[in-house]
């Protein structure tokens, strides 16, 4: 089983459309959670961290289900901008494991 | 806003060559990594050093790899004898504290011949 499991993609969504993005891990000592996006040929930019309790910044949520160890990402109002790779990731003590993303593209 | 640099952005060499990639952490950080992306796959997590020394490494780090900490500013990954799937990006990244955000280098993307 890998270590960390993404939606195969790619996602296509008209702008302005409501996206959900699902992961799950398999080491259930995980620690830190998070989403990064990727665009074509570039680093990996942190979106943001994910805790137990769901967070949210702006059109973006965060969701965590420890039990099922499951991770979720939504984007609301998705913008053309939005289009890139997204990579749920999850940490143990220094070691950060990636999965290996879903591709977004958003149709104008 | 402060940034990890990477030199060079690219690399080409033939197999076999030692290569040296650079890499220059925001100055403040404490927390070193090294991962690697090959075209079209995950990436991979090589290695992370802190106080000096390798805390974690993955499978993939084997002998033919080592990472330095030169001077107060560079970290660099050494590959000791280049193979064809040593073909990849190379992304340093840094953190300042063990609960901090890694911040990601732009990558080097080194195509061995």
């Amino acid at each position: 089983r890998k270590e960390v499991e993404q939606d195969p993609g790619p996602f296509n969504v008209p702008e302005g459309a409501t996206v959900a993005f699902n992961c799950t891990y398999s080491n259930s000592a995980s620690q830190s959670f998070f989403w990064y996006r990727q665009d074509c040929r570039k680093e990996p930019k942190l979106l943001m961290s994910v805790y137990s309790s769901g967070n949210e910044d702006g059109r973006f949520t965060a969701q965590l289900n420890r039990a099922s160890q499951y991770i979720s990402l939504l984007i609301r109002d998705s913008k053309l901008s939005d289009s890139a790779t997204y990579l749920c990731v999850a940490g143990r003590d220094d070691k950060i494991i990636f999965g290996k993303g879903t591709r977004l593209h958003i149709l104008p | 806003e402060p940034e990890v640099t990477q030199t060079p952005s690219h690399q080409v060499t033939q197999m076999g060559q030692e290569v040296i990639l650079r890499c220059v952490p925001i100055s403040n950080h404490l927390y070193f990594y090294w991962y690697r992306q090959i075209l079209g796959q995950k990436v991979e997590f090589l290695v992370s050093f802190y106080n000096n020394e390798i805390s974690e490494k993955s499978e993939i780090f084997d002998d033919q790899f080592s990472v330095e900490r030169p001077d107060g500013s560079n970290f660099t990954l050494k590959i000791r004898s280049t193979k064809l799937e040593d073909s990849a990006m190379y992304f340093c990244a840094s953190r300042r504290d063990s609960q901090g955000t890694q911040y990601f280098g732009p990558g080097t993307r080194l195509l061995v011949l």
